[in-house]
């Protein structure tokens, strides 16, 4: 049972444009969400969250949104580098206070063409 | 200075053996979890230790058994290895703002 979809496996942009990437969540319990970016051979690294009291989070060059009665997020990456080409993993929390874990996606494997 | 340490990297065992991967964080969290990668990408938790508390145990054999000394140490036992077992196992530690920090993996590999 996945509670949390990304139901592309892999996005290719160009580089300067902007990469969507999506996520879409069933337990309407979830309270917080973030996104995690995965180089080969290390673990996953913190990139940017949203409070589900909120609709929209930026930092630089990202930006996550919300829809909450769609239970859809999406991470906007603009503009695009070849450093950002990595495995995007969406999560996301209940309400224990972060003790309960994470639910991930099976990520989608950006690739940003020069 | 490696804020969430796991060794070792890599880990090739034969079917029956018991093995241990090693964790440590110096962030100063008071949670630490253990996270499975399977062969479809999927990252699981397995458990989480507060304070030397287990507070999460998913549906895990009891051939894992995790083992934490203390706050910065969490360490994740395996025994009778099955073939089924070979996965990336994650480390990771989070404080109260949900930006859990991950070590960078171990490839376990049963043969």
């Amino acid at each position: 049972d996945q509670q949390v979809k990304q139901n592309s496996p892999s996005l290719s942009v160009q580089e300067g444009r902007i990469s969507i990437l999506n996520c879409d969540y069933t337990n309407s319990m979830f309270d917080y969400f973030l996104w995690y970016k995965k180089y080969p051979a290390e673990g996953p690294t913190f990139l940017i969250s949203i409070s589900s009291i909120k609709d929209k989070n930026e930092d630089g060059r990202f930006t996550v949104f919300l829809n909450k009665s769609a239970k859809h997020l999406s991470l906007h990456i603009v503009p695009s580098q070849p450093g950002d080409s990595a495995v995007y993993f969406c999560a996301a929390s209940g309400s224990g206070g972060g003790a309960d874990g994470l639910t991930f996606g099976k990520g989608t494997h950006l690739i940003i063409q020069p | 200075d490696t804020a969430v340490s796991q060794t070792p990297k890599y880990l090739v065992t034969q079917m029956g053996n018991d093995k241990s991967i090693k964790c440590e964080q110096n962030l100063g969290h008071d949670t630490m979890y253990w996270y499975k990668q399977d062969s479809k990408k999927f990252l699981k938790i397995m458990f989480s230790y507060n304070n030397k508390e287990l507070i999460i145990n998913e549906t895990v054999p009891n051939r894992f058994s995790p083992k934490s000394p203390d706050k910065a140490h969490l360490n994740l036992h395996i025994n009778s290895l099955e073939l089924g077992d070979s996965a990336v196992y994650f480390c990771a530690s989070g404080g109260s703002n949900y930006g859990y920090t991950f070590g960078s993996g171990t490839r376990l590999t049963v043969v």
